[in-house]
């Protein structure tokens, strides 16, 4: 079945410096999306990417979709006590609805 | 505009209990889904709908029921609840394939 996975799971940095997540998965998927959920807060969506080796940018987060389509990037850069939560990709392959990843939780260390 | 909107955002169940989680949307979105979200897990999706009358299975099914009557209400109903059905459970919507899903605020339940 579809499987979409994120690492790592847990990432502690100090702040100002760069955070990666990194999402892959088993089949090909139409399009990718993001989001952020706050500790206690429900997901929020960021964005969504749709084509091969898309770029998008939010201020200071970069997001990739991979060639193939079967993996994705964000890419904080100069991290903030604000980014602080847990960021999941979320893929939709043939399907009506989209696979959740299993999350990175950002802590962000003043 | 309200977005959607879960009730009860708690609740304790003793096992063997039964309930419904009520979701609204006020977005006219056709797609609306359940998810629940075990501590420091990933979203699985327990069931879906891509409108009034048509419901879908997900990945986590077992358990729960769900109906969909009217475009803006998609209950979730519990029956002979267990303890593994301790989780916080998120409803969200959306249009088909479309910019990112509206979540609700979640429903923390507890199965004692």
């Amino acid at each position: 079945g579809q499987q979409v996975m994120q690492i790592p799971q847990y990432q502690h940095v100090q702040e100002g410096e760069d955070f990666t997540t990194y999402c892959n998965s088993s089949t090909t998927l139409s399009n990718i999306q993001w989001y952020k959920q706050r500790p206690g807060g429900h997901p929020v969506f960021l964005i969504q990417l749709v084509k091969s080796g898309e770029v998008k940018k939010q201020k200071r987060l970069t997001f990739q979709f991979g060639e193939a389509k079967k993996n994705s990037s964000l890419h904080i850069t100069a991290t903030q006590t604000t980014d602080v939560g847990t960021y999941f990709c979320a893929g939709l392959n043939t399907g009506n609805q989209f696979y959740f990843g299993t999350g990175t939780s950002l802590t962000v260390i003043p | 505009n309200a977005g959607v909107t879960q009730t009860p955002k708690f609740r304790i169940l003793k096992i063997g209990q039964s309930m419904t989680l009520q979701c609204t949307q006020d977005m006219n979105h056709n797609y609306m889904y359940w998810y629940r979200q075990d501590p420091g897990m990933g979203l699985k999706l327990i069931y879906y709908s891509v409108g009034a009358g048509i419901t879908d299975k997900g990945e986590v099914p077992n358990g729960y029921n769900v109906s969909r009557s009217t475009t803006e209400d998609f209950p979730l109903r519990l029956e002979l609840a267990a303890p593994s059905q301790t989780s916080v459970y998120f409803c969200a919507s959306s249009y088909p394939y479309g910019i990112g899903y509206t979540f609700g605020s979640g429903t923390r339940l507890t199965v004692v």
